[in-house]
């Protein structure tokens, strides 16, 4: 089955640096790979989602990267802010499968 | 819609006790996921069901654990009997199935402490 790696599992940055996540898949025939962002407390929810026709997908302050042929996808935060702390988590699935495996997961700590 | 609902928001019981937790879908979906959180173990998948049928059940720790989804509007997860090591966050998902889609709608959990 498919697996998926995540790194790193703690990301502490200042307000206003970048973030970036990677997250690295094992079967090729993954196509669907979304990211969910975890507040403390809260439900996960899905913040950016990207799909393998696609290299590179933006949205606002974030932004998610696809390299098919290495099989690793990354996202990216720009202009951090305390709002942004949290856990992220990157997964993957099969075309089709809407079966998603996840990472283990990043807690992202930005400090004003 | 309400988005999907889980039931009890906390449950707090005693090793050997069962342990019921509830979960309705966003309605139309045909896709149900049952998760479970612990700090050390990350978010792992439990269960999830297919137009309610379950369809792989691999993740379940062991006999203790058993989910049911008589209808497309109501999961069960049920622990019996619960033990400390069950301590955890329990989350129910749904997601459409079709078409693009994919995203999972997440519920608000059940924190879950077995004493």
């Amino acid at each position: 089955g498919e697996n998926v790696e995540q790194h790193p599992s703690t990301l502490s940055v200042q307000e206003g640096d970048s973030a970036v996540i990677k997250c690295t898949y094992s079967d090729s025939a993954s196509n669907y790979f979304p990211w969910y962002k975890q507040e403390l407390g809260k439900r996960p929810q899905l913040i950016i989602d990207i799909r393998s026709n696609v290299g590179e997908k933006k949205d606002q302050r974030i932004a998610v990267t696809l390299n098919k042929t290495a099989k690793h996808f990354s996202l990216h935060i720009t202009e951090t802010q305390p709002e942004d702390s949290a856990v992220y988590f990157c997964a993957a699935s099969l075309g089709g499968s809407y079966i998603p495996t996840f990472g283990r997961g990043t807690s992202l700590i930005v400090h004003p | 819609d309400a988005g999907v609902i889980q039931s009890p928001r906390h449950e707090v019981t005693e090793m050997g006790q069962e342990v019921t937790l509830r979960c309705k879908p966003i309605s139309g979906h045909d896709y149900l996921f049952w998760y479970r959180q612990t700090m050390m173990r990350g978010l792992e998948l439990l269960i999830y069901f297919n137009n309610n049928v379950p369809i792989d059940d691999s993740g379940m720790p062991e006999d203790r654990f058993s989910a049911k989804m008589p209808n497309a509007s109501f999961s069960t997860l049920k622990i019996q009997p619960s033990e400390p090591r069950d301590s955890a966050v329990y989350f129910c998902a749904s997601s459409l199935g079709q078409g693009a889609g994919e995203k999972l709608f997440f519920g608000s959990g059940t924190q879950l402490s077995v004493l």
